[in-house]
This record gives structure tokens, C-alpha cells and sequence, in this order.
């Protein structure tokens, strides 16, 4: 069975930075893709990038080109999400994801809750 | 980027009846090497990451009720709850996998 465990939630000034990271269970860790979403309050989901671990190449959205970086590490099946140069709207929850046959996903993590405040 | 509108916002629907929610989307989600639409339907509740119901804008994901089936292609999806449950009550999204992936803004589907 695929578990997802992320970290916990963070509550960061604005213009510092965050890690997120979503530890795998379960299936091979480097063949699957493993996607990075957010979600603020109230409004659906919005696609970070993501990483596939066995190469590894990494895909970004192009709103976040520049300041968000995932990587893969596949000695501890884990997934990390760095986040920098915060601001208040990026207050949401941050997820990871698994790939299945395509861009949509199957199996999340819990979600982490990410504080942009002064 | 594609961008995915969903009808309508909210919708009420009594226990038993059916609830047809619609997405489009703004270009073409038609995947030319398999001729199925990149298009994938969630459902969320409360505190909880959404959870797949559909992909492929009609396939069934293993173990969600039959009641929940998807239609569609092209620009134009619906999906459809055939006998609507209490447990049903959540927000459901539309998705493109088609490429990047971007969603609707939801719709909350309530008990009359």
C-alpha cells in the first residue's frame, strides 16, 4: 500500500523560506513521478512542478520558475519542496502526490500547512 | 495555460436524486496518441486532499461507487451522480491532465 507522510505545518516570516518534505511508502520510489500542488483557502488546486526521481528531471510551473526547487531522494524514498522568497499569498496547504498513468494523482500526503505572516 | 471552468459553483440536490456537474475547458484536452481527454474528476472533503474519482474524463478509479460515472470530450465534460448519497456531500473539481495541469475552481455540492 502507497503511503505519503509529509512533514509538519510552518509558520515563516515573509521573504524567508520553506521545506516541505513527503517521505514515500509502499511501490518503487524513483519510477513514479512525484508531484508538488497547493491549495489555498477556498480555492481548488494549483500545480507546483514535479520530479521524477529515477533520472531525476524536475518540471516547473512557470509561475514558480526561479523560486520553488523539488528534489528526490531515493536512499530514503523522500521528496523535498523548497519554497523561498515567501510572501502572505503563498498561505496554503502544500502537497505531494504520486503519479499514475498520467498528470493526475492517486495517492497524496496529508497536506502541510505553510504560515506566511509578520 | 489551460484554464478549466466549472458550472455552477454550488449546487443542492435532495437524497436520491441526481447531481450533474459541468467543466470546460478552455482549449482542447484531446490526447492525440490514445484519443481519450486528459480529464480527471475529484472529489474533497473537509480536511482532506482531494481524492480521484475519475480520469481520463470516464474511467472509473478502483473501488468509487458506480453512482459517480464521467462523460465528455474535447472542451465539454459532466459529471454525474446518479442516486446522491449523505456521504456525498463535498467540493468536487475538474482537472486537464493534458498539460500543465490545472484545475476548476470547484463546485460544493450540499443536501436539499
Amino acid at each position: 500500500q502507497v503511503q505519503l507522510v509529509q512533514s509538519g505545518a510552518e509558520v515563516k516570516r515573509p521573504g524567508s523560506s520553506v521545506r516541505v518534505s513527503c517521505k514515500v511508502s509502499g511501490g518503487t520510489f524513483s519510477s513514479h513521478a512525484i508531484t508538488w500542488l497547493r491549495q489555498a483557502p477556498g480555492q481548488g488546486p494549483e500545480w507546483l512542478g514535479g520530479i521524477i526521481p529515477a533520472f531525476p528531471s524536475t518540471n516547473y510551473a512557470q509561475k514558480f520558475r526561479g523560486r520553488v526547487t523539488i528534489t528526490a531522494d531515493a536512499s530514503t524514498s523522500t521528496s523535498y519542496m523548497d519554497l523561498n522568497s515567501l510572501r502572505s499569498d503563498d498561505t496554503a496547504v502544500y502537497y505531494c502526490a504520486r503519479e499514475a498513468d498520467g498528470s493526475f494523482w492517486v495517492y497524496w500526503g496529508q497536506g502541510t500547512l505553510v504560515t506566511v505572516s509578520s | 495555460d489551460i484554464v478549466m471552468t466549472q458550472s455552477p459553483d454550488s449546487l443542492a440536490v435532495s437524497l436520491g436524486e441526481r447531481a450533474t456537474i459541468n467543466c470546460k475547458s478552455s482549449q482542447s484536452v484531446l490526447h492525440r496518441s490514445n484519443g481519450k481527454s486528459c480529464l480527471a474528476w475529484y472529489q474533497q472533503k473537509p480536511g482532506q486532499p482531494p481524492k480521484l474519482l475519475i480520469s481520463w474524463a470516464s474511467a472509473r478509479e478502483s473501488g468509487v461507487p458506480d453512482r459517480f460515472s464521467g462523460s465528455g470530450s474535447g472542451t465539454d465534460f459532466t459529471l454525474t451522480i446518479s442516486s446522491l448519497q449523505a456521504e456525498d456531500v463535498a467540493v468536487y473539481y475538474c482537472q486537464q491532465h493534458y498539460s500543465p495541469p490545472t484545475f476548476g475552481q470547484g463546485t460544493r455540492l450540499e443536501i436539499k
